[in-house]
């Protein structure tokens, strides 16, 4: 089955800096990539698609790359502020499926 | 636009008993997704509901069922409640792959 990576230690930056956080995974190589933001107690929200045959999606302050011979995918928030402190969970999707398999989540914790 | 709802937003069980959770998908969504997220775990695939049909099933024992109904809506059904089913339960809905709309959860507590 998938197995889906994010470092599971969490990542402190400086606010105003560019955070990175990274996505690995084994096995099939998935048709769509997302990424979400879950703040504690609450259901993950939606932040960005990428699709298999794309290399890099950006939304605002938002980047996301997809290296399909890696096996990965990093996420990027530039610019960084202390509202972007949350866990951020990578998901897959596989090729004619629709079920979404998640990672784990990194949390990010942006200092002032 | 509403969201998707769920209800209610805290369960308290005893161990034994049976659970039942609610879900209301954004309208026009035909597909519906549950997830169990234990503390501190990332998210487990429970079922996934389409049309009416359950299209779907994820590693978890026969006593964990739902049902989806002719308006979307759909539920989830937890028997012989076990101290290790506290969790937070989700639900989320979409039309296809392009990204889930999550409710914001039932906490369930088996004490």
């Amino acid at each position: 089955s998938q197995k889906i990576e994010q470092n599971s230690e969490a990542l402190n930056i400086q606010e105003g800096k560019t955070a990175t956080l990274t996505c690995n995974y084994t096995n099939y190589s998935p048709a769509y990539l997302q990424w979400y933001r879950q703040d504690p107690g609450r259901g993950p929200v939606f932040l960005l698609l990428i699709r298999e045959n794309e290399k890099e999606k950006r939304k605002e302050r938002l980047k996301v790359t997809f290296d399909t011979t890696l096996k990965q995918s990093l996420f990027h928030i530039t610019a960084s502020q202390p509202a972007d402190s949350a866990t951020y969970l990578c998901a897959l999707i596989r090729t004619g499926y629709q079920k979404v398999t998640f990672g784990t989540g990194t949390k990010l914790q942006v200092i002032p | 636009e509403a969201g998707v709802t769920q209800s209610p937003t805290h369960l308290i069980k005893t161990r034994g008993q049976q659970a039942t959770l609610r879900c209301s998908p954004i309208s026009g969504h035909t597909s519906v997704y549950w997830y169990q997220q234990a503390l501190g775990l990332g998210l487990q695939f429970l079922l996934w509901y389409d049309e009416g049909e359950e299209r779907n099933r994820g590693n978890f024992p026969p006593r964990f069922s739902g049902r989806q109904f002719p308006n979307y809506s759909s539920e989830l059904n937890v028997n012989a409640l076990e101290l290790e089913d506290s969790a937070l339960y989700l639900c989320a809905s979409s039309t296809g792959p392009l990204g889930y709309t999550f409710g914001s959860g039932t906490r369930l507590t088996v004490v």
